[in-house]
């Protein structure tokens, strides 16, 4: 049972283009959900996390709304640039006291940027 | 500050060998968790580790372990390893009370 889906699986967009990357969970516990980055041969890197009692976070060119009835979060990435070209992942997890906790992840988009 | 690290980075081993990877937090760091990346079933949750201790366990057969040492320093061990078992395995350390979890590269293990 996949408990967080992704979509799309890939996506190409143009230099300057606004890519969006959607991801729906079912836990309705969850209540952390982070963006992961990775480029080929390194780890994720957490690029932006948002907590369920906010619709939208902003961090340079990285957007995530988040709609908590419906279950689903994305992430918009404004002005993308070939650089971010990269596999995006979400993630869910239900935040507990102490320090690491079990991330639960969508299967991944590979985004790429045409300049 | 030094990230992640994970030895070694790539590792060949023969079906039914066993194999131990290693990981080294972030210092300061005491929880150490370990995922499976593959093609198909993307990253999947091995299990946590905190302060020596096994808090959280993945769904994984039990040729899959894992430990953690006094000073934080983690290792898995996959027994009686199947074609299957090939894929990137990462690490992820993380301090009390602060959510982000910072990865390591990764060890890529290739099972022939």
């Amino acid at each position: 049972q996949q408990q967080v889906k992704q979509s799309p699986q890939s996506l190409i967009v143009q230099k300057g283009g606004i890519p969006i990357i959607n991801c729906a969970y079912e836990n309705t516990a969850f209540d952390y959900f982070p963006w992961y980055q990775q480029f080929p041969g390194k780890g994720p890197a957490l690029l932006i996390a948002i907590r369920p009692d906010v619709s939208e976070k902003k961090e340079g060119r990285f957007t995530i709304s988040f709609n908590k009835s419906a279950k689903q979060f994305s992430l918009h990435i404004m002005d993308s640039q070939p650089g971010d070209s990269a596999t995006y992942f979400c993630a869910a997890s239900i935040e507990s006291g102490g320090s690491n906790y079990k991330l639960t992840f969508g299967k991944g988009t590979l985004l790429t940027v045409n300049p | 500050k030094a990230g992640v690290t994970q030895t070694p980075r790539y590792l060949i081993k023969t079906r039914g060998q066993q194999v131990t990877l290693s990981c080294s937090p972030i210092s300061g760091h005491r929880s150490v968790s370990w995922y499976q990346q593959t093609p198909g079933q993307g990253l999947q949750f091995l299990f946590e580790y905190f302060s020596e201790t096994q808090r959280n366990k993945g769904n994984f057969p039990g040729r899959f372990s894992g430990r953690q040492f006094s000073n934080s320093r983690s290792e898995m061990n996959v027994s009686t390893l199947e074609l299957g078992d090939s894929a990137l395995y990462l690490c992820a350390s993380s301090t009390p009370g602060v959510t982000e979890a910072f990865f390591g590269q990764g060890t890529r293990l290739t099972v022939v």
